[in-house]
């Protein structure tokens, strides 16, 4: 079956870390790039960042929101990839979804979504 | 950045209604949209990308049209299992929601 899976949320203090994995199943996780998005309780969708296959260079992009506290990175090996989160800030509280991209022309769209992970971050 | 704005806010409606929810870029995105399903608790779906093109699985009562700045998600027969949150999302230039169309049972 393709899926996503992600984990790692929980209750985290304001100014620590917690680290999210999404693992993949069902397709060939090295040949697509890999996006995070958030939403806060009964917010809309905020998007956190993507990355890049190795075919594109396996580099990253974010959001202002979360530009120099947020690192994304994958293990290719495993089909997971991961969102390091530090720094956190009570804003941050929100469910986050990984999501696999597809392309089309260089333009890319998540076409298969996770169920999300919750990130709590209170003190 | 690029914003999205999406029209109504809330949708109340009927089993068996046509069923049309806007989204309207700052700047032109060329057909670089996907319309997105949402229901409480669950993943978003993918239901169209690039402005019109319906994806696999997805029922043909779904339609989506537009290009530049205007765009719009027809439900052409709502039916009991479409009553959910619909977002818009441009990813001309990185990627921006709108803020979503909650569609409602009358």
């Amino acid at each position: 079956e393709v899926q996503l899976v992600e984990s790692g949320g929980g209750l985290v203090q304001p100014g620590r870390s917690l680290r999210l994995s999404c693992t993949a199943s069902g397709f060939t996780f090295g040949d697509y790039a890999m996006s995070w998005v958030r939403q806060a309780p009964g917010k809309g969708l905020e998007w956190v960042g993507f990355i890049r296959s190795k075919a594109y260079g396996g580099t990253t992009e974010y959001a202002a929101s979360v530009k120099g506290r947020f690192t994304i990175s994958r293990d290719d090996s495993k089909s997971i990839a991961y969102l390091q989160m530090n720094s956190l800030k009570t804003e941050d509280t929100a469910v986050y979804y990984c999501s696999r991209f597809n392309m089309i022309a260089g333009y890319w769209y998540s076409d298969l979504w996770g169920r999300g992970t919750l990130v709590t971050v209170s003190s | 950045d690029i914003q999205m704005t999406q029209s109504p806010s809330t949708l109340s409606a009927s089993v068996g209604d046509r069923v049309t929810i806007t989204c309207r870029a700052s700047q032109s995105i060329s057909s670089w949209l996907a319309w997105y399903q949402q229901k409480p608790g669950k993943a978003p779906k993918l239901l169209i990308y690039k402005a019109s093109s319906l994806e696999s699985g997805v029922p043909s009562r779904f339609s989506g049209s537009g290009s530049g700045t205007e765009f719009t998600l027809t439900i052409s027969s709502l039916q009991p299992d479409d009553f959910a949150t619909y977002y818009c999302q441009q990813y001309n230039s990185y990627f921006t929601f709108g803020g979503g169309t909650k569609v409602e049972i009358k």
